[in-house]
């Protein structure tokens, strides 16, 4: 157990309101992650963070922003949301196991944009 | 950009079969990652391979590491029940780079 946890794990809105999701890890990892799943398309990276204050774009990151202001919380955010955003939302961390990253995710967000 | 096509995206069999799922890609890797997820969870780690034709095994599963490092293989042999669920690959394209290359996933039913 890594000790991540995500809020809410269920949300529904609507289109064009804004949205946070917020991941939140209780052992320090500097590396935290933020992929969304949908079917046929396996995980796919948004935005990912490398410290407080540092971050950087994944495969997916259009529509979406994120913040982190501490260590442990890692916040992603959807301006104004689309239905085209309707996913889940998993959050992971990453750990070095000998020459390797290995990621822990959370229990995930399932977003439905109506 | 790097793609990890698995197949077959669907697999259902029987109580006691065997099957083989596969993740493949034009690029190298540094590493493959094995991922099981089970309904309403996030994946879990179930093995690493590093290097070209490695081979691992996890009690009934038998994981394979392509001599050139751009594909690798899960072999299940006799399912269970409990073996049910979504099976991810993900590749790591230099050690220390920090993020991974998912693969597209495989959904594996085992029937009682």
């Amino acid at each position: 157990d890594a000790g991540i946890t995500q809020s809410p794990r269920h949300k529904v809105t609507e289109t064009g309101t804004p949205v946070t999701l917020r991941c939140h890890q209780t052992e320090n990892h500097r590396y935290m992650y933020w992929y969304r799943q949908d079917p046929g398309h396996g995980l796919r990276l948004i935005h990912y963070s490398y410290g407080v204050k540092d971050t950087d774009k994944g495969e997916v990151s259009d529509g979406y922003s994120v913040s982190r202001s501490k260590t442990e919380d890692f916040l992603l955010t959807l301006e104004s949301a689309t239905s085209s955003q309707t996913s889940v939302y998993f959050c992971a961390i990453s750990e070095f196991v000998g020459r390797t990253d290995t990621q822990y995710f959370g229990p995930g967000t399932r977003l439905t944009v109506l | 950009t790097q793609l990890l096509e698995q197949s077959p995206q669907f697999l259902s069999i029987q109580e006691g079969e065997n099957l083989t799922v596969y993740c493949n890609s034009s690029s190298v890797f540094s590493s493959l990652q094995w991922y099981r997820q089970e309904p309403g969870e996030g994946p879990v780690l179930l093995v690493t391979v590093v290097t070209g034709g490695e081979v691992k095994k996890l009690k009934r599963l038998t994981f394979q590491f392509g001599d050139a490092r751009k594909d690798s293989s899960l072999h299940i042999t006799a399912a269970q029940p409990g073996d049910t669920g979504l099976y991810l690959c993900a590749g790591e394209s230099n050690f220390g780079n920090e993020k991974l290359t998912f693969g597209t996933g495989t959904r594996l039913t085992i029937i009682p």
